[in-house]
């Protein structure tokens, strides 16, 4: 089983700030098959990027997602007051599709 | 467009069975994996297993396999998670969601696309 795991837990940032989410896998994740997304209180959650840095359709390009192997990131270039919320990475490289814990965003 | 429409909340005594449902519109049902997950309050969220209406052929997380039964009836364009005993701890947000991606070799390896907006499942004697 691959184990997803998110850092920070929680990010305290201000509008316009920089969002950096790493998502770290116990084990590398097949042909970059990872995905983001975000939840919002009170909602389903919403597919951000998927394939390690594709992005969903209608997702702003203020959302981007990098990274191979092990290391995944989702970077939120400059905060708007929406994207205040949790957001999770899930693998689906292998047979057992789990999300990590989550991260955060909470404003500063 | 794309929707899943979930069935309404349940509020269930521990012992009971439960079915609930989310039917899909906009899109060829049995083409694309459905899967579940699952949200306890204020956790995150929980992988449950996933079915390809076409065939019915169904994947279920270790977690979940035997506790609950995943199933579609293509007819209506729907599909289901079911317990036989519900317990406290299934008390939980239930959303099902589209799957997109690839199956190579036997494996589906399907992110989700769209999202019902779930079904609040309460257990309690």
């Amino acid at each position: 089983e691959i184990v997803l795991t998110q850092s920070p837990g929680t990010l305290s940032l201000s509008p316009g700030e920089r969002a950096t989410l790493s998502c770290r896998a116990s084990q590398s994740v097949s042909s970059s098959y990872l995905a983001w997304y975000q939840q919002k209180p009170g909602q389903a959650p919403r597919l951000l990027i998927y394939d390690a840095s594709s992005r969903a359709t209608g997702i702003p390009d203020r959302f981007s997602g990098s990274g191979s192997g092990t290391d995944f990131t989702l970077t939120i270039s400059r905060l708007e007051p929406e994207d205040f919320a949790v957001y999770y990475c899930q693998q689906y490289g292998s047979s057992l599709l789990n999300f990590g814990g989550g991260t955060k965003v909470e404003i500063k | 467009e794309v929707q899943l429409v979930q069935s309404g909340a349940e509020v269930k005594k521990p012992g009971e069975s439960l079915k609930i449902s989310c039917k899909s519109s906009g899109y060829r049902f049995t083409s694309n994996w459905i899967g579940w997950v699952r949200q306890k309050p204020g956790k995150g969220l929980e992988w449950m297993g996933i079915i390809f209406p076409g065939d019915s052929d169904t994947r279920y997380s270790p977690s979940f396999q035997g506790q609950v039964t995943i199933s579609v009836d293509k007819s209506i364009s729907t599909a289901y998670l079911q317990w036989s005993s519900l317990k406290a701890s299934d008390t939980a947000m239930y959303y099902c969601a589209r799957q997109w991606g690839t199956f190579i070799r036997g494996l589906p390896l399907v992110y989700m696309d769209v999202w019902g907006k779930g079904t609040t499942v309460t257990v309690s004697s």
